[in-house]
């Protein structure tokens, strides 16, 4: 049969303004996130990570939200810049520290869009 | 520092060919990954290499395979190629015991 394309999230916004980007995770064995940001014609690029006995991790300009109880992960990017405009996933790891690394499981993926 | 680096960028290839990417890690990197991304799809995992043995496989039929050579570069297989393989094709690497997956920019594949 015909594939169906998978409809990203957007999130639009205007330069300068804070960004929440939202993932909700399945696993509750994934003990392990991490952001990834991916512009056109290149491959995901690692933004922020954060491990299950964490809930808040903070980089430039980014900040990550672990929320274990409904399993749910935030990225926060303050000041967005147009530079920040890409397709942004989550993905998840079990057993991070074991036999897994290198298998990630990512989210759908949603395209944020930075207008001067 | 070089990045990774994966050949072909680009390919054509007709159903029931077979096709080999290649992938270059990161010197130093002794783990590599490979994904497949589609739009219907997503981004989805399909083997990882480290000590050039397969250490996890994702779902996929056993066309897709791959290996790993002593320097850490790594290549995957696709036989009997569908329709349905068309994608990119993304390979990534780090060190053993790190999340932090260093990405090519993949190899794009169209099965006519």
């Amino acid at each position: 049969g015909e594939s169906v394309g998978l409809h990203l999230p957007t999130l639009s916004v205007q330069e300068g303004d804070n960004s929440i980007i939202n993932c909700a995770y399945s696993n509750s064995a994934s003990d392990y996130f991490i952001w990834y940001k991916q512009e056109s014609g290149k491959g995901p690029q690692f933004i922020i990570d954060i491990r299950s006995n964490m809930d808040k991790r903070q980089g430039q300009r980014v900040t990550v939200l672990l929320n274990k109880t409904v399993k749910h992960l935030s990225l926060q990017i303050a000041a967005t810049q147009p530079g920040d405009s890409a397709v942004y996933f989550c993905a998840e790891m079990t057993n991070a520290g074991g036999t897994s690394y290198g298998k990630l499981t990512f989210g759908q993926g949603t395209i944020l869009t930075v207008h001067p | 520092k070089a990045g990774v680096t994966q050949t072909p960028r680009y390919l054509i290839k007709t159903r029931g060919q077979q096709v080999t990417l290649s992938c270059s890690p990161i010197s130093g990197h002794r783990s590599v990954s490979w994904y497949q991304q589609t739009p219907g799809q997503g981004l989805q995992f399909l083997f990882e290499y480290f000590s050039e043995t397969q250490r996890n496989k994702g779902n996929f039929p056993g066309r897709f395979s791959g290996r790993q050579f002593s320097n850490s570069r790594s290549e995957m297989n696709v036989s009997t190629l569908e329709l349905g393989d068309s994608a990119l094709y993304l390979c990534a690497s780090s060190r053993r015991g790190s999340g932090e997956l260093f990405f090519g920019e993949g190899s794009r594949l169209t099965v006519l």
